[in-house]
């Protein structure tokens, strides 16, 4: 029962570089959706994915991309890293997106610019 | 999305029944009101929700007043395990990609 699956768990990247953080689920979930979250703050929904082939902005799009090339994985792309792009990244899904139907969520990434 | 309000921090005794309250007194006849709880360095866990009746499950009870303007989440007997974030989260019954939007929620400690 693997669930939600992040890799990698810690990375220290610098400033301009670019990196992907890997996202993938065994559940045959629909919906998946990446979150970050500063230090003593909420989560900030960065993009979502309602399926294979489709993708929306979240409410903290700039720096990243994403695709969704099959069910199961969900990459994040980081371009030209900053600074402010230091957080926990969490990766989440759900079987639907209805309000009946709760998120299942990893166990993050924490990422480092410097 | 309409807005939560949480105390920012409780503490409770071990073995103690836990009461979280959450104010949301612009919340719409649609929105679902979900908890989430987060554990120290992992992801949120799903713990309950519901609309306008109280509900039960194995993890806690969720009480909803009768004008649906706040609601109470439950821990019937606080463990040192259930010391985390709680969040409580409106979520609006758009049929499709309704998303969760997180606010600072209540970090809850339980004391020996």
């Amino acid at each position: 029962n693997a669930g939600v699956t992040q890799t990698p768990k810690f990375h220290i990247l610098k400033i301009g570089q670019s990196m992907t953080l890997q996202c993938t689920q065994d559940m045959n979930h629909n919906y998946m959706y990446w979150y970050r979250q500063d230090p003593g703050m909420g989560l900030k929904l960065i993009y979502y994915s309602v399926g294979a082939g489709i993708t929306d902005k979240g409410e903290v799009p700039n720096g990243y991309n994403v695709s969704r090339s099959t069910t199961e994985d969900f990459p994040l792309r980081l371009e030209l890293a900053a600074p402010s792009q230091t957080s926990v990244y969490f990766c989440a899904s759900s079987y639907s997106g209805d309000t009946n139907y709760g998120y299942t969520f990893g166990s993050g990434t924490r990422l480092t610019v410097v | 999305d309409a807005k939560t309000t949480q105390p920012n921090s409780m503490e409770s005794n071990e073995e103690e029944p836990v009461h979280l309250p959450c104010n949301h007194s612009t919340i719409s006849g649609t929105d679902y009101i979900h908890w989430y709880r987060q554990l120290p360095s992992q992801g949120p866990e799903y713990v309950i929700h519901g609309l306008t009746s109280n509900v039960n499950n194995r993890m806690a009870s969720l009480a909803i007043a009768e004008d649906r303007k706040s609601s109470t989440l439950i821990l019937h007997r606080a463990t040192l395990r259930d010391a985390a974030v709680y969040y409580c989260i409106l979520r609006a019954n758009t049929g499709t990609a309704s998303k969760l939007t997180f606010g600072t929620g209540t970090r809850l400690q339980v004391m020996l």
